[in-house]
């Protein structure tokens, strides 16, 4: 299966600010996924990535607050921009081996923001 | 709007209890069911794909098992170890969209 490095793993930032999470995946894949879990809540489904295209947003989250890159096969980043403490959570990326087999996931992306 | 739950929310065992949690989900348009587990500062591992009403799956000390008729999903651990310390989390898989709805996951926390 697919291994992913994800970074930051954690961070505290200042509200208003922005912050950019990367995501490389050792092999080539056509769709990632990106994550948030909340305090509390469950893993939520932010945006599908595309290389070559737009990424595809779910209901309740837009690209102004949320832009997404895809520049290649093997990469993507999430910015969190004009952050608030409401951003606090962790951000996740994840690939798709098969809906037989499951997510394979990033180490997360815990953000604190103060 | 599709819920996915999960209970207990957060528990304690002892080292060698066994124990169990429960993933309710819709009855209707399913696909199949996930089971992760999801160490703190690791990333969330697949234990078990289920698909079929009646799966029992078993990955040493764990097992599960799925109800699809009724909508529910029991994952057991049999001696909890202070490894299995986790939080454990259902996915919801729908039929034709194969969209993923995540429950908000058990913590376990096993007290040597």
């Amino acid at each position: 299966s697919a291994v992913i490095s994800q970074k930051p793993s954690r961070d505290i930032c200042q509200r208003g600010t922005s912050l950019t999470i990367q995501c490389q995946v050792d092999s080539q894949v056509t769709m990632m996924f990106w994550y948030r879990q909340q305090p509390g809540q469950s893993l939520t489904l932010i945006a599908t990535a595309n290389q070559g295209s737009e990424a595809t947003y779910e209901s309740g989250f837009v690209i102004d607050k949320f832009p997404i890159s895809r520049p290649n096969l093997t990469f993507s980043t999430l910015t969190v921009s004009n952050m608030s403490p409401e951003d606090s959570s962790i951000y996740l990326c994840s690939v798709r081996t098969g809906l037989d087999y499951g997510y394979t996931f990033g180490s997360g992306t815990r953000l604190t923001v103060v | 709007i599709l819920n996915v739950e999960q209970s207990p929310q957060s528990l304690h065992v002892q080292e060698g209890d066994s124990t169990n949690f429960t993933c309710s989900f819709p009855s209707s348009n399913f696909y199949a069911l996930h089971w992760y587990r999801w160490e703190t500062a690791k990333s969330p591992e697949a234990l078990f794909v289920m698909t079929l009403n009646g799966d029992e799956k078993k990955k040493g000390r764990i097992s599960a098992t799925l109800n699809t008729k009724e909508g529910y999903s029991y994952l057991y651990i049999k001696g909890s170890q202070p490894e299995d310390s986790a939080t454990y989390l259902c996915a919801f898989i729908i039929s034709g969209t194969y969209k993923y709805i995540f429950g908000t996951g058990t913590r376990l926390k096993v007290l040597a």
